[in-house]
C-alpha cells in the first residue's frame, strides 16, 4: 500500500479564496483524521470520521472549515474563505484499531 | 481537559549515547499512549503503542514505559545514531481515537 496520500503538498493562496485539501486513506482503515500543525499550537485534531461518518468535529475552528468523506477512499477539508491565520501544515491520518498512519501533509500559506 | 507536555523541548547528544525523553499528561484515565517520530517536512510515524494495562513496550533500540498513576511516560533510546535525529511526540488517547499530542522533543544526534 502506498500509505496515506495527501494533495496538494503545498498550497499558496490569497486571503478570501477557497482552499480544498484532499486525502486518500489506507485501504481497509475505518478511521480518518484531519489534524493541523503550527509552531504555536502544535498538533491539533480538527475532525475525525469512522466508517465515513463524522464522529467529532469539535476541533474545527470555525464555520469556514468543513470536511467530507463521501466514500471510504476519499476525504476533503475545505476552508472558505481562507484567512492568513489558517496558514499551517494540515495532516490527514487513517487508522485501523489504535495505530495512526499519517500522510506527508499539505503546507498551506494564505497571503 | 487532557494536557500533554514533553521535556526537554530540544536535546543534542553525541552519537552512541543512551537518552531518555519524557512525556507527562494530566488525566490518567487513558486508553493508550503512543510515541511518534516526525522528520522535517514529513508526517508522523508511530514508533510504539502502550496500552493502559501495560507498563512498557520495546522495539529494537527503543523502549517506552508508562506509569499511568503518575501521568508519565518515557522513551528510552539506546546507542543513539545520527539517523535518530528527528522530533519525537507522545500522544495520549483518552477515549477512543481522540489523541492529544504533546509539543514534541527535537533530538539531534551528532556524529
Amino acid at each position: 500500500d502506498a500509505g496515506v496520500i495527501q494533495s496538494p503538498r503545498h498550497e499558496v493562496t490569497e486571503m478570501g479564496q477557497e482552499v480544498t485539501l484532499r486525502c486518500k486513506p489506507i485501504s481497509g482503515h475505518d478511521y480518518l483524521f484531519w489534524y493541523r500543525q503550527t509552531m504555536m499550537r502544535g498538533l491539533e485534531l480538527l475532525i475525525y470520521f469512522n466508517n465515513n461518518v463524522p464522529i467529532d468535529d469539535s476541533g474545527m475552528p470555525e464555520d469556514r472549515f468543513s470536511a467530507k468523506m463521501p466514500n471510504a477512499s476519499f476525504s476533503t477539508l475545505k476552508i472558505q474563505p481562507s484567512e492568513p491565520r489558517d496558514s499551517a501544515v494540515y495532516f490527514c491520518a487513517s487508522g485501523l484499531g489504535e495505530k495512526l498512519f499519517f500522510g506527508s501533509g499539505t503546507q498551506l500559506s494564505v497571503l | 481537559k487532557q494536557e500533554v507536555t514533553q521535556i526537554p523541548a530540544a536535546l543534542s547528544v553525541p552519537e552512541g549515547e543512551n537518552l531518555v525523553l519524557n512525556c507527562s499528561f494530566t488525566d490518567s484515565a487513558i486508553y493508550n499512549l503512543q510515541w511518534f517520530r516526525q522528520d522535517p517536512g514529513k508526517g508522523l510515524t508511530s514508533l510504539l503503542l502502550i496500552q493502559s494495562s501495560q507498563r512498557e513496550q520495546t522495539s529494537g533500540r527503543l523502549n517506552a514505559s508508562l506509569d499511568k498513576s503518575s501521568g508519565r511516560s518515557t522513551l528510552y533510546i539506546a546507542a543513539s545514531q545520527p539517523g535518530d535525529s528527528a522530533t519525537y511526540l507522545c500522544a495520549v488517547d483518552n477515549y477512543g481515537q481522540n489523541f492529544v499530542f504533546g509539543p514534541g522533543t527535537r533530538l539531534s544526534v551528532l556524529p
